[in-house]
């Protein structure tokens, strides 16, 4: 699987469009890209994923680049129970384990302030 | 509700003994997955089952045993071998079978094992 690269901590103010960088310059062409949240102590909670077109979602917007090499997940109107850590995964489009794997990274530690 | 459960959140052991997590879901995924997150990491993928009375060996399975017996459960045992148990421990579930293998996995809220 591709590697991700996001910041390792990000601010945004509460009821602002909060916008998530992501790079995986190295990402194939049957590869997805999955976006994870993890509020403390909980488990990993699924945003949205996409291959090459934007997509949206009731939670979010993903917005590809054309070269697949990065993207950004958006969060409209970010509010305080958004604060938690965004995970940015590429996952392989293959038959069986390898491509169903997760591969989580650092991910981004957002802080939504009032 | 339909969704994945994992009982207990909390979990105290000592030192030795052999531990038993339970993970349930009532989803009809046909894949599971166990994960571990030790503080401040990523997740990492210890064993994972396609289908009943079938799993495989992820990235960290030494210390670690598993059953599929049935379609809605996949419970996890940490031996004596796992020399860190203490930790953050994931299940997960999602359909399989499909050509893209792109289907989403979906967690339960995950048990926090202590050993002492």
């Amino acid at each position: 699987d591709a590697k991700t690269t996001q910041p390792t901590s990000m601010d945004c103010a509460e009821g602002r469009a909060a916008n998530l960088p992501c790079n995986h310059s190295t990402i194939s062409g049957n590869e997805y890209v999955y976006w994870y949240r993890q509020i403390h102590s909980q488990g990993p909670q699924y945003i949205i994923h996409g291959l090459k077109n934007n997509e949206t979602n009731e939670m979010a917007s993903l917005i590809i680049t054309e070269d697949r090499k990065s993207s950004t997940l958006i969060l409209p109107h970010a509010t305080l129970r958004d604060t938690a850590v965004y995970y940015c995964i590429v996952r392989g489009g293959l038959r069986g384990a390898a491509g169903n794997k997760l591969t989580f990274g650092g991910g981004t530690r957002v802080l939504v302030k009032p | 509700d339909g969704g994945i459960t994992q009982s207990p959140k909390y979990l105290f052991r000592k030192e030795g003994q052999n531990v038993t997590l339970s993970c349930e879901q009532n989803l009809n995924h046909d894949a599971m997955y166990w994960y571990r997150q030790d503080p401040g990491q990523g997740l990492r993928l210890i064993y994972y089952s396609q289908i009943v009375n079938d799993f495989q060996k992820g990235d960290i399975a030494e210390g670690y045993s598993v059953s599929r017996e049935k379609k809605e459960s996949f419970p996890l045992t940490v031996t004596s071998a796992q020399k860190n148990p203490t930790a953050f421990y994931l299940c997960a579930s999602s359909i399989w079978g499909r050509a893209s293998g792109t289907d989403t996995q979906y967690f339960g809220p995950g048990t926090r094992l202590t050993v002492l």
